[in-house]
Formats: structure tokens, sequence, C-alpha cells
């Protein structure tokens, strides 16, 4: 069984600030199968990439995935108000505990 | 436009029972896997089960295994999760969210997309 574990699990950033957020894998995985969402309280979890690095129809270019092997990455180039949030990194039918995204 | 709903929730009694249902609506539900996916409050995403486009196959997470039953009519574009002998552990959002899979360049792609609104399931006595 494929663990994924997030880091950090809290990152307090501000506006216009870049975000990096890390997900890995217990062992390597393919990166087809590593996808993003973003969930803002209340709501239902919205995907923002596939595949390890292919933006999801609507979301904005400041979101980009990266990695492979066993280290991934979703980067945030420049924080907009609406991007703070909890992020999941989900590999097939597993997902990472979380990281949640807050304003400094 | 697509989109999945669910409904069922509520409240109920240690060892109780419980089905929920996902009405689908904008896409050719019989052409997609389908999956739950719960979220205890404050907690994190946990897979519970997914079903093949025809029902023929069918998984399911461990904690869940001979406690519930997933299937589906493409006749009414609906997915179901029975749940039975439910616990306290069990209280959770449900979410039923759409597995999109698809080959290219001959690997292989799969995330969930979209994901309905989540029905509230809370065991309690």
């Amino acid at each position: 069984e494929i663990v994924l574990t997030q880091s950090p699990g809290t990152l307090s950033l501000s506006p216009g600030e870049r975000a990096t957020l890390s997900c890995r894998a217990s062992q390597s995985v393919s990166s087809s199968y590593l996808a993003w969402y973003q969930q803002k309280p209340g709501q239902a979890p919205r995907l923002l990439i596939y595949g390890a690095s292919s933006r999801a129809t609507g979301i904005p270019d400041r979101f980009s995935g990266s990695g492979s092997g066993t280290d991934f990455t979703l980067t945030i180039s420049r924080l907009e108000p609406e991007d703070f949030a909890v992020y999941y990194c989900q590999q097939l039918r597993a997902f990472g505990q979380g990281t949640k995204v807050e304003i400094k | 436009q697509v989109q999945l709903v669910e409904s069922g929730g509520g409240l109920v009694k240690p060892g109780g029972s419980l089905r929920l249902s996902c009405a689908a609506s904008g896409f050719t539900f019989s052409d997609y896997y389908m999956s739950w996916i719960r979220q205890a409050p404050g907690k994190g995403l946990e897979w519970v089960s997914y079903i093949s486009s025809s029902g023929s196959t069918i998984y399911y997470a461990d904690s869940v295994k001979g406690r519930f039953t997933i299937s589906r009519d493409n006749a009414k574009n609906s997915l179901y999760l029975q749940m039975n002998s439910l616990r306290a552990e069990d209280t959770a959002v449900y979410y039923c969210a759409r597995e999109n899979s698809y080959y290219g360049s001959g690997t292989h792609y799969l995330w969930f997309d979209p994901w309905g609104q989540g029905t509230l399931v809370t065991v309690s006595s």
C-alpha cells in the first residue's frame, strides 16, 4: 500500500508570495496517477492538476505541478486571496493528509 | 453541465444502516467508473469504494469491507452506497466522484472530477 506524505502541514504566507507544497510517496509511483486538489471550508475538493503537471480546465496558470518517482510538488507562483485553502495530493485511490495554506 | 448530487445522509445509531444516493447529470454516466470518498470532521480524504462502468468490478477500502455495498443503476444515472453496521468512526461527509481514466501516449491517467457537494453521515447514539 502506497502512503502519501504531504509537507508542510501548514504553510503561512502572504498574498503575492510563492507557495511550494510537497507530496512524497512511500514508493515510486507513476506520475500519470498523481493529482492535486484544492478544498475550501464547506466545499468539495476541486481538481487542480492531473498527471502530475497538467492543469485542469479553468485552473489559472499560477498553479503548476511537477515531479516524478516519489517526490511531487505543487507550486502556486503568486498567492491570490482565493488560494488560501487545503491542498491534497492523490495517487490512484490514496490521498495525502493535506497541506493548509493560511494567510500570514 | 456535469453535476453530481448526493443525498441520503443523516443521523443514525451505531449498528444502524443508511443508503446514500448520487444522481449524475451532464455526461454519459454509463461510460465512467465512480467512487465514494469520505472525509471525517476536520480530517483528510479517505477513498471508500469504486465501481466499474458496468458494475462488474467493485473494490472497497479495508475499513468498510463487509459492511458497505456500492452499486449503480445506469438507466437512472445513479450511484448508491448501502452502509450497514455503522460505527462512530464512519461519521463523515461522503462524496461521490467521477473517475476520469484515459490512455494517452501509452500511459494510463486517473483522477477524480467532478465531485458532488457531499452528504453528512453522523453515527451517534
